[in-house]
């Protein structure tokens, strides 16, 4: 059974740099063909793709975020990680990591729990 | 980028009575159309993929219909642990993959 689990600060200051990795357990980030992303939930709102990162290498991000985001795998630790940049309130949400099925860029089957990232000073 | 908007936002149903929810695409994506359902502080579960196929594990209440531009998700009895909010997601056209705003789902 996969699972994922993110860590990271719960909060952020204005204009710096949020940083969340995702830790996968039940499989391997960089062996087993899959694609992984990035998904945020605003509070009380919808859900909004980021980025996705497949065999270490292979990225791509929502238009609306490509200037500010980056993701990354550390097939070491069996983690991949998201950066994004010059933070504002506006970025204040649930983030979840998330595994697409099948092995290709389409539906998400296993989600972590998500974590609540604040931007605040 | 393809829009996904759901209707009803609120759907007031009662146990053991039918819920169905829609989903339209603002432009065709066959049945690339996924569903999930998410209950406060938890993940969306997938629920539905390919437009009617049910994920592991996901009880056979739940249907998925439709393909072009119109979907359905159809709760056939609802029981008390199927009060939440659903969504549905295109995987069409990408990137972006978009989710429509979502239809909480209400006890009457």
């Amino acid at each position: 059974q996969v699972q994922l689990q993110e860590s990271g600060p719960g909060q952020v200051k204005p204009s710096e740099t949020l940083s969340l990795t995702c830790t996968v357990s039940g499989g391997s980030v960089s062996s087993d063909n899959y694609y992984w992303s990035w998904i945020r939930q605003p509070p009380g709102k919808g859900l909004q793709w980021i980025a996705y990162i497949y065999d270490s290498g292979s990225t791509d991000y929502n238009p609306s975020l490509r200037s500010r985001a980056t993701v990354s795998v550390d097939a070491s630790k069996n983690q991949f990680s998201l950066k994004l940049r010059s933070v504002s309130t506006a970025d204040t949400a649930v983030y979840f990591c998330a595994r697409y099925g099948d092995h290709v860029p389409g539906y998400f089957d296993y989600w972590g729990q998500g974590i609540l990232v604040t931007v605040s000073s | 980028e393809v829009v996904m908007t759901q209707s009803p936002a609120t759907l007031s149903v009662s146990p053991g009575e039918r819920a169905t929810l829609s989903c339209r695409a603002s432009q065709r994506i066959h049945s690339n159309v996924a569903w999930y359902q998410q209950k406060p502080g938890q993940a969306p579960r997938l629920l539905i993929y390919g437009a009617s196929t049910r994920a592991s594990g996901i009880p056979a209440r739940f249907s998925g219909s439709g393909s072009g531009t119109e979907f359905t998700l159809t709760i056939s009895s609802l029981q008390s642990e199927d009060f939440a909010v659903y969504y549905c997601q295109q995987y069409n056209n990408w990137p972006p993959w978009t989710f429509g705003q979502g239809t909480k789902v209400e006890i009457k």
